[in-house]
């Protein structure tokens, strides 16, 4: 696609059950980052692929939050037993190696009640 | 440890006026710096960037000003319009590894 894709949009899940949120990135692009938005706060670094070198997962909040990349393309961020503090908006962005601009998705909005 | 702050939480401007947005960071290895602006349920777009080998970078209406020596880059928008209000951030990163860290965002407010 033209850009980064997310899904879902929208997911409200029950507090205990596990998420995944996809990320498709822009086409060609290496690195692939997420990020958390929670309600009036900044954009939070959770982690980080850069082709195939080891992710760099020093952001991710607790031990329930991991990352994949598959091929170097598609990634999921899967969130364990959910809590209320989990909810935020999830944003996806991607690189190419040789450019240093990041673009973003329109984010998961994920919402633990 | 925030390594980047954006120590106004908000910003009201008169259209027409001058907004400026400011940045600080603490890491001395960053080495390139990215502005974004956000509008509500939307992803953040980019703006402009700077490398640290500079210390003003324009285009159009947007100037980003690098301050190395103290740490601080500012976003100069000019004139402003009723369709800049949105939350700006700035990121910051090392060129070895192009780990963007944001700050926390500054809301601007154009007044018509």
């Amino acid at each position: 696609g033209a850009g980064v894709s997310q899904s879902p949009s929208n997911k409200v899940t029950e507090k205990g059950k596990d998420v995944e949120l996809r990320c498709d990135p822009i086409s060609g692009h290496t690195a692939l980052y997420w990020y958390r938005q929670s309600l009036g706060q900044g954009l939070e670094f959770l982690i980080y692929f850069q082709g195939n070198s080891a992710p760099d997962k020093s952001g991710l909040p607790s031990d329930r939050f991991s990352a994949e990349r598959t091929g170097g393309s598609v990634s999921t961020l899967t969130i364990q037993r959910t809590q209320q503090e989990d909810s935020a908006v999830y944003l996806c962005a991607s690189s190419s190696t040789t450019g240093n601009t990041i673009y973003f998705g329109e984010g998961s909005w994920l919402t633990v009640v | 440890d925030q390594q980047v702050k954006q120590n106004s939480p908000s910003l009201s401007v008169q259209e027409g006026r001058i907004s400026i947005l400011n940045c600080d960071y603490t890491n001395s290895m960053f080495d390139y710096f990215l502005w974004y602006k956000k509008y509500p349920a939307e992803g953040p777009t980019f703006l402009i960037s700077i490398s640290s080998i500079k210390d003003k970078n324009e285009d159009g209406r947007f100037t980003v000003f690098l301050n190395k020596s103290a740490k601080h880059l500012s976003l100069h928008i000019v004139p402003s319009q009723p369709g800049d209000s949105a939350v700006y951030f700035c990121a910051a990163s090392d060129s070895g590894t192009y780990k963007y860290i944001f700050g926390t965002g500054t809301r601007l407010k154009v007044l018509a």
